[in-house]
């Protein structure tokens, strides 16, 4: 049984980093591509990008100046990083299998965790 | 604003058929498979189907997508109150370059 939890500070200051690590238990990290999409509260899904086992990384344009995205195949997670977050940041953010490499072939997805940007 | 378009809200009676449009374009949908989600209240989406009309195992044969030209439908038939989510289309739109959703579409079963 494959499963995905994300983990990371649910609150973040204006400007700051925002990082999340996504565990990923059942599978091996170097079996498939792994993405990132968010949530903001209320509102519809927006991919942020996704990654390879071999570190290979594909990002939303509206969002590839501040994301940075990698894999540790040693702990079998995979990590995000968000620069210079906003209030427009504050979204539930999820990680995701991407069996395809194609990002839209997303067949198991974590709970998702709530990140709120507030000062 | 999306560039994949659906209808916000769409509603049935159990038992009843409903479907479900997103529109799109040639750079998007034209071209590109489509995949469906369901959200149920409170939880993380769940993959419906795949490559336009394929169903992971575990999707009741109820759902059922297809897709012409610059659009896609996701059909649901024999509704049940367990159904009632929000639906959103998914492809790789080839301008952007970048995987796209849409708006979402929220299902009543009346």
């Amino acid at each position: 049984q494959v499963q995905l939890q994300e983990s990371g500070p649910g609150l973040v200051k204006p400007s700051e980093t925002l990082s999340l690590t996504c565990a990923v238990s059942g599978d091996s990290i170097s079996s498939n591509h792994w993405d990132w999409i968010r949530q903001p509260p209320g509102k519809g899904l927006e991919w942020i990008g996704f990654v390879s086992y071999s570190g290979n990384t594909k990002y939303n344009p509206s969002l590839r100046s501040r994301v940075t995205m990698s894999v540790d195949t040693s702990k079998n997670h995979v990590s995000l990083k968000l620069t210079s977050v906003t209030a427009a940041d504050t979204a539930v953010y999820y990680c995701a299998r991407d069996y395809s490499g194609s990002g839209i072939d997303l067949d198991y997805w974590g709970q998702g965790t709530l990140v709120t940007v507030s000062s | 604003q999306s560039v994949l378009t659906q209808p916000p809200s769409v509603s049935a009676a159990p038992g009843q058929k409903v479907t479900i449009s997103c529109s799109g374009s040639s750079s998007n949908i034209g071209k590109n498979y489509v995949s469906w989600y369901q959200q149920l209240p409170g939880t993380a989406p769940k993959l419906l189907i795949y490559d336009n009309n394929k169903r992971p195992s575990g999707t009741p044969d109820r759902f059922s997508g297809s897709k012409s030209g610059t659009s896609a439908t996701l059909g649901i038939t024999g509704l049940q109150t367990g159904d009632e989510a929000d639906y959103y289309c998914e492809t790789w739109d080839s301008s952007l370059s970048a995987v796209i959703f849409g708006g979402g579409t929220k299902l009543t079963v009346l």
